[in-house]
Parts: C-alpha cells; sequence; structure tokens
C-alpha cells in the first residue's frame, strides 16, 4: 500500500517571496513522484515528475522538486512566486504494481499582493 | 495536444436516479481513471481501466460501476444515486505503463438533492 501526506492545507504567502509546500510518501516498493496543479475551475496539469535519475527535478512555470529517499519526501519549491500561481497543488505517487496514482489531500497556495 | 473531455461540467440529479458520466480521449490511451474529489481529501480513485472491456476497482468503488466499450471512452455510472455522492468527478486517461503523465478533464460537479 502506498500514501501521501500533503502537511500542509493552506499556505499564504506574499508575492516575489520563496515558497516550499511539503510532501512525504509512504510505499514499500520504489515510487514514481508527481506535483500537479489545478487552476480554479479546471482540471488538474502536471507540473512536474521524478522516475529516477538526479533527485532534483525541474518543471513547468519555475517549479522545482527534489527527491529525498531518505526522508520520503518530495518538496516543492519555487524561488519567487507570482500571483499567478495562486491554485491547488497536489502531490502523487505511483508504482511499478499501481498505474493508477494515489494524491495526497492538496495543498492551496494563495499568493498576496 | 492530448485532450480528455468529460460530458458535463454540472449536473443535478435526484436521490434514486441512475447517472451516466462520459469520459473521451483522444489520445489513444490504454489506461483510464475515474477519480472522485472531495475538499480535504484530495482526489480518489473510482476505478480504472487498461485496456477495452478491462476494469479494477480503486479504492472507492462502492455504489458505482463504469463501463469501456471502445478505448476513447469510459463512462462512470451511478446506479442509484445518493447525497454522499455529490462530488468533483475528474477523469483522466494516460500511456499503458506506470510513471506516464495521466492528462485531466475538466471536471464533472455533480449535486444529488
Amino acid at each position: 500500500a502506498q500514501s501521501v501526506t500533503q502537511l500542509d492545507s493552506q499556505v499564504p504567502v506574499f508575492e516575489e517571496a520563496p515558497v516550499e509546500l511539503r510532501c512525504n510518501y509512504s510505499s514499500s516498493v520504489s515510487v514514481y513522484l508527481f506535483w500537479y496543479v489545478q487552476y480554479p475551475n479546471q482540471g488538474l496539469q502536471l507540473l512536474l515528475k521524478y522516475l529516477s535519475g538526479s533527485t532534483l527535478v525541474k518543471g513547468i512555470n519555475g517549479f522545482e522538486a527534489e527527491f529525498n529517499k531518505s526522508q520520503t519526501s518530495f518538496h516543492l519549491r519555487k524561488p519567487s512566486v507570482h500571483i499567478s500561481d495562486t491554485a491547488e497543488y497536489f502531490c502523487a505517487v505511483s508504482s511499478f504494481g499501481r498505474r493508477a496514482l494515489t494524491f495526497g489531500s492538496g495543498t492551496r497556495l494563495q499568493v498576496q499582493p | 495536444d492530448v485532450k480528455v473531455t468529460q460530458s458535463s461540467r454540472y449536473l443535478v440529479k435526484r436521490t434514486g436516479e441512475k447517472v451516466f458520466l462520459e469520459c473521451v480521449q483522444d489520445m489513444d490511451h490504454e489506461n483510464m481513471f475515474w477519480y472522485r474529489q472531495d475538499p480535504g481529501l484530495g482526489l480518489r480513485l473510482i476505478y480504472f481501466s487498461y485496456d477495452v472491456k478491462m476494469k479494477e476497482k480503486g479504492d472507492i468503488p462502492e455504489g458505482y460501476s463504469v463501463s469501456r466499450e471502445k478505448k476513447e471512452r469510459f463512462s462512470l455510472i451511478l446506479e442509484s444515486a445518493s447525497t454522499n455522492q455529490t462530488s468533483m468527478y475528474l477523469c483522466a486517461s494516460s500511456l499503458g505503463l506506470p510513471g506516464n503523465e495521466q492528462f485531466f478533464g475538466p471536471g464533472t460537479r455533480l449535486t444529488v438533492l
């Protein structure tokens, strides 16, 4: 069985400040890790994913995430956020034996001017 | 561009009605998924299909069934809608192997009165 914990349900931050959204996972097998973003009234869009190799993964819109196997974490970061980054962010995991994604509960990022 | 479309953005039904949610993808993907999204719970897998006429139960299949008669179309059926099935329903599709990006539709917000 696998599970994902997103530690913060809401993260308020001022425009141009850095942000980190935290994600921890639990799995007994090797995993694939994903971050998705959901803008208001839209479906989910892939930000980035980790399959193997380099533990630092760069995604769209200036986001990056670091896979830490010992800490079982996959935190999402951006050095300077914009108002347009206001959205809900979901961390998700899959593995070779499970094609579907297991999602965390989501983190709502609120960027204030 | 991959496109996943869902038949309705908003749907209002009465308790006990039979409800059909339709999803169509245009990229010849093997896998198709139905998730349910509720505040504070993230997305939870209802059913998925890895080939025509093939399906597997997800984490919360009770009260739902699915149909996949053609590769591009995946239907979610609520046999007898209940108020606790009021939710946002998201369809997704992906290529066969785990680790591939899932592409999401815009969602159907279903209200059962």
